[in-house]
């Protein structure tokens, strides 16, 4: 079955810093994984997605992930955070159904 | 651009009670979907409906939950008789097409808060 782990439900960086979130995950088959960004009191809005082909995926935002299969791994990035980045990160993965299967999230604080 | 739409933002009910949560996906997407989050825990897919039938569900959503889409536009999701822990955010999600296009679009979700 399917899983997604987040490290960390906060991280906290300066303004102007790396952002780096850290996702692994668990499918059985090639997986399709997903960063999505929640803003207070708004709904789930899609950074990027890995589906075939290019490891490396840039996302909005200036955002970018790359898809490791041997550390089975998907972490988010930004070489520098910006205010408006503080929000809460989800990474998915999706094996190929109906469902999206999500991780607990984290939470980014961005310290001026 | 267009997005999925919900209604009402945050719903107050008392246990035992019927709820009717309420959404207007993207008007050309044909595939729709349910997902709650508990506060503090993961967002869990509940539902995905397809061509007026529910294509796939989770053990979440048992007798107490169903699905429908009543006219062209709104998709619902009711909850017979509510307990304390339905307690969540519900999100709700629609895609063009299924799994394979990838992406699916999500609400801004209502707050169920069940006392």
């Amino acid at each position: 079955a399917q899983s997604v782990t987040q490290l960390g439900s906060h991280v906290s960086v300066s303004e102007g810093a790396l952002v780096l979130l850290r996702c692994n995950y668990s499918s059985s088959v090639p997986p399709y994984l997903f960063w999505y960004v929640q803003y207070p009191n708004q709904g789930l809005q899609l950074l990027l997605k890995y589906t075939t082909g290019a490891t490396l995926v840039k996302g909005i935002n200036g955002f970018e992930a790359e898809f490791k299969k041997s550390e089975t791994s998907f972490h988010l990035t930004k070489p520098s955070a910006h205010m408006s980045d503080a929000a809460e990160y989800f990474c998915a993965v999706n094996d190929r159904d109906d469902k999206i299967i999500f991780g607990k999230g984290t939470r980014l604080h961005i310290l001026p | 651009e267009p997005e999925v739409t919900q209604t009402p933002s945050h719903q107050v009910t008392q246990m035992g009670q019927e709820v009717i949560l309420r959404c207007v996906p993207i008007s050309n997407h044909l595939y729709f979907y349910w997902y709650r989050q508990i506060l503090g825990q993961k967002v869990e897919f509940l539902v995905s409906f397809y061509n007026n039938e529910i294509s796939e569900k989770s053990e979440i959503f048992d007798d107490q939950f169903s699905v429908e889409r009543p006219d062209g536009s709104n998709f619902t999701l009711k909850i017979r008789s509510t307990k304390l822990e339905d307690s969540a955010m519900y999100f709700c999600a629609s895609s063009k097409q299924g799994w394979s296009s990838y992406e699916q679009y999500f609400g801004p979700g209502t707050r169920l808060t069940v006392t």
